[in-house]
C-alpha cells in the first residue's frame, strides 16, 4: 500500500497562474480532505469529500476548487494563484465507517510558493 | 464550536529531561475523539494516539504517556527521558459529532530536544 500520495512535492507559481495539486489514496477511504499549514496556525481545512461525487467547503475554501470523480482521487485546483496561497498543502483520508475514531492518514505534503 | 488550544508555542529541553505538551479542547459533543500527531523536521504527519471521550484511562507507550482529563478538557502528552529524535512539531486534534467528519487541529507545539 502506498497510502496517500501527493504530487508535486514542490511548486513555484506566479501570481495569476492556475494549477492542480494531485492526491490519490489506495486504502479505499471514503473521506478525503485538503489542509493548508501555515506557521502558528496549525492545519486548516480547505475542502473535504465524504465520497465520490460529494464535496464540501471547509474553513478556508476561497480560491480553491475540488472535485471527486473516483474514490481514489481528490485533486485541489488553484484557480488564480495569489501570494496568500503560499503554504504547505496536505491531503488526508480516513475511513468513513468508523467516523469519529478513525485517524487521518496524511500525504507527504506539497510546498507551494506564489511569487 | 470546536476548538483546540496548545498554549505552548515552542519548548526547548535538554536530552533526558521529561517534557509535557499541553492540549485543551472545547466541544459541545458528548462523543468525540482526541488525537496527537507528530511532524518531524522531514515534514510528514505521523499519527501517535487516539482517545475517545468515554475512556479517561491514561495510556503509556514506551517513553510516551497521555493524560486525558475530561473535567479540565485536557489531553496532555508527556515524553519521558526525551531524545533528540523527539524534536518535532506536535499537534493535538479533535474529531466530534457536530463537525461532520472533520478534524479540528491545534496550532501545534514545536519541541526542540538539545543534546
Amino acid at each position: 500500500n502506498a497510502g496517500v500520495t501527493q504530487t508535486p512535492k514542490f511548486q513555484v507559481l506566479k501570481t495569476g497562474q492556475s494549477m492542480t495539486l494531485q492526491c490519490a489514496q489506495d486504502m479505499n477511504h471514503e473521506y478525503m480532505s485538503w489542509y493548508r499549514q501555515d506557521p502558528g496556525m496549525g492545519l486548516r481545512l480547505i475542502h473535504y469529500s465524504v465520497g465520490a461525487g460529494i464535496t464540501d467547503q471547509g474553513e478556508v475554501p476561497n480560491g480553491y476548487n475540488v472535485s471527486r470523480s473516483t474514490t481514489e482521487d481528490f485533486p485541489l485546483r488553484l484557480l488564480s494563484a495569489a501570494p496568500s496561497q503560499t503554504s504547505v498543502y496536505f491531503c488526508a483520508s480516513r475511513h468513513r465507517g468508523r467516523v469519529l475514531s478513525s485517524p487521518l492518514h496524511f500525504g507527504n505534503g506539497t510546498r507551494l510558493t506564489v511569487t | 464550536a470546536q476548538k483546540v488550544t496548545q498554549a505552548q508555542t515552542e519548548i526547548s529541553v535538554v536530552e533526558k529531561e521529561d517534557v509535557t505538551l499541553d492540549c485543551v479542547y472545547e466541544t459541545r459533543d458528548t462523543t468525540y475523539y482526541l488525537f496527537w500527531y507528530k511532524q518531524p523536521p522531514s515534514g510528514e504527519l505521523v499519527f501517535l494516539i487516539r482517545r475517545n471521550s468515554f475512556d479517561e484511562q491514561n495510556e503509556i507507550s514506551g517513553r510516551y504517556s497521555w493524560n486525558f482529563q475530561k473535567s479540565t478538557s485536557s489531553f496532555n502528552f508527556t515524553i519521558t527521558a526525551s531524545q533528540v529524535v523527539d524534536s518535532a512539531v506536535y499537534f493535538c486534534a479533535l474529531s466530534g459529532d457536530n463537525y461532520g467528519q472533520n478534524f479540528v487541529f491545534g496550532p501545534g507545539t514545536r519541541l526542540s530536544v538539545l543534546p
